[in-house]
């Protein structure tokens, strides 16, 4: 089946620190990619996305690259805010075609940063 | 554009009484979803609707779990009766059925069953 592993937390950083959060998947096919933060309070937001083999998704000084030969999406950010404090979550969507997004998650990796 | 709205956000019950969640999705939005999110780990999903009719329900635990969504817009998730695992944030999402769509979420229902 499909399942997604990603680094334990708690990540606590001082502020403009590099970040990297590793994620590796296992799944059948060509899923796609996505990495998920959960601020506190608040409900699940996309943070960035890939679809296919060697795409690189970017967002608000965030990336990660769909590394196939490795199975990998780690989460990278040059240099961390304290407004970064949140969990993320990675998780892949298997491929099925139109209309489905079910989604398959790690267990979240909580980000604390510090000034 | 409004978000997925989902009430109430809270809830705590004793075990084996019953509880209901609801769910609003985004105008328009012809999937929904529900996930659970227990504490410490990542949001499993428990049924997918396309418009009122069910794509997937293989991990809800039909014998305490039920949904329903009859006019292909709100969503109801119950629970009956209750025990303590189901101690959780219940999640509504939605989508559009198209290739590459993305899903959106609320904010939740946290269950504290006790």
């Amino acid at each position: 089946g499909n399942s997604v592993t990603q680094m334990e937390g708690p990540v606590t950083l001082s502020e403009e620190a590099f970040l990297t959060i590793n994620c590796t998947y296992t799944a059948t096919g060509y899923p796609s990619l996505f990495w998920y933060v959960q601020y506190p309070g608040e409900g699940l937001q996309l943070l960035l996305k890939a679809t296919k083999a060697d795409d690189k998704g970017s967002n608000k000084g965030f990336e990660a690259t769909y590394r196939k030969e490795t199975t990998s999406f780690h989460l990278e950010k040059g240099s961390v805010q304290v407004s970064d404090s949140a969990v993320y979550f990675c998780a892949l969507r298997p491929y099925s075609g139109a209309g489905s997004y079910q989604l398959t998650f790690g267990k979240g990796t909580k980000l604390s940063v510090i000034p | 554009e409004a978000g997925v709205a989902q009430s109430p956000r809270y809830k705590i019950i004793e075990k084996r009484q019953s509880v209901a969640f609801w769910c609003n999705p985004i105008s328009g939005h012809a999937t929904l979803y529900w996930y659970q999110q227990i504490l410490g780990q990542g949001p499993k999903l428990l049924i997918q609707f396309q418009n009122n009719g069910v794509v997937d329900d293989s991990q809800l635990p039909k014998d305490r779990f039920s949904a329903e969504r009859l006019k292909g817009v709100d969503s109801t998730l119950k629970i009956q009766p209750a025990k303590l695992e189901d101690s959780a944030v219940y999640l509504c999402a939605s989508s559009t059925p198209f290739v590459n769509t993305e899903a959106f979420f609320g904010q939740g229902t946290r269950l504290t069953v006790v």
